[in-house]
């Protein structure tokens, strides 16, 4: 089936420690997305990708890097850089241009500093 | 700036009762399309509605129905009709189309609706 596939589901990492989030999508869409979801909040977007080996920051990059190789994977490494890394994270893509109106987001990863 | 603003951030309403949400925006971008999700405490995200800018007409979808008033910049959801399923968080997002690095999509701090029986 078609669809996004975020791993892992759930991660516990030591302060210190730099962590990366996996995201692959079998869609053939062009564009991706990280968000970071705080308890009761809304999404915040980390980083987006347009095209293969392009990527821009959002509004909250600090702290978070990502690559975008493949057009179907775009995985986020989250950086000791990133003081309070504990959240949901949530990736989604969509096809680009105007057409693009579904959005598609995996099921969320569960990071926790410990 | 604020590019999404969702003003309540929680809702109650009587089962079977209809229920406006409220989104405002702001974007200087003449084209953009505007969002409405759903997210469940399971933490899944499910797309409800879509309006296009240029759309003429206010989009539905079942239940669902978006008063799209561009004017005002508003894209307020309307539940027909609400269920207890529909107790769950709503977020207006929307995306922006053609200024440098376009497609840019952002989110609300959404807004909790609870149904009552």
């Amino acid at each position: 089936d078609g669809g996004i596939t975020q791993s892992p589901k759930y991660l516990f990492r030591k302060e210190g420690q730099n962590v990366t989030l996996s995201c692959e999508q079998n869609l053939n869409h062009d564009a991706m997305y990280w968000y970071r979801q705080d308890p009761g909040q809304g999404l915040r977007l980390i980083y987006y990708s347009q095209i293969v080996n392009d990527f821009q920051k959002g509004d909250i990059a600090e702290g978070y890097s990502v690559s975008r190789e493949k057009k179907e994977s775009f995985p986020l490494t989250v950086t000791s850089a990133q003081k309070n890394p504990t959240a949901f994270y949530l990736c989604a893509s969509r096809t680009a241009g105007d057409s693009g109106n579904t959005i598609y987001f995996g099921e969320g990863s569960w990071l926790t500093v410990v | 700036a604020q590019k999404i603003t969702q003003t309540q951030p929680g809702m109650f309403v009587q089962e079977k009762e209809a229920v406006t949400l409220d989104c405002t925006y702001d974007t200087s971008d003449p084209s953009y399309g505007l969002f409405w999700y759903k997210q469940p405490s399971s933490g899944e995200m499910i797309f409800l509605i879509y309006q296009g800018s240029y759309d003429q007409q206010n989009a539905t979808e079942g239940r669902y129905s978006l008063n799209f008033q561009k004017a005002r910049k508003s894209a307020n959801l309307v539940i027909s009709a609400s269920q207890l399923g529909d107790s769950a968080m709503y977020f207006c997002a929307m995306r922006e189309v053609g200024w440098g690095y376009g497609n840019k999509l952002v989110f609300g701090a959404g807004t909790i609706l609870r149904v009552k029986s």
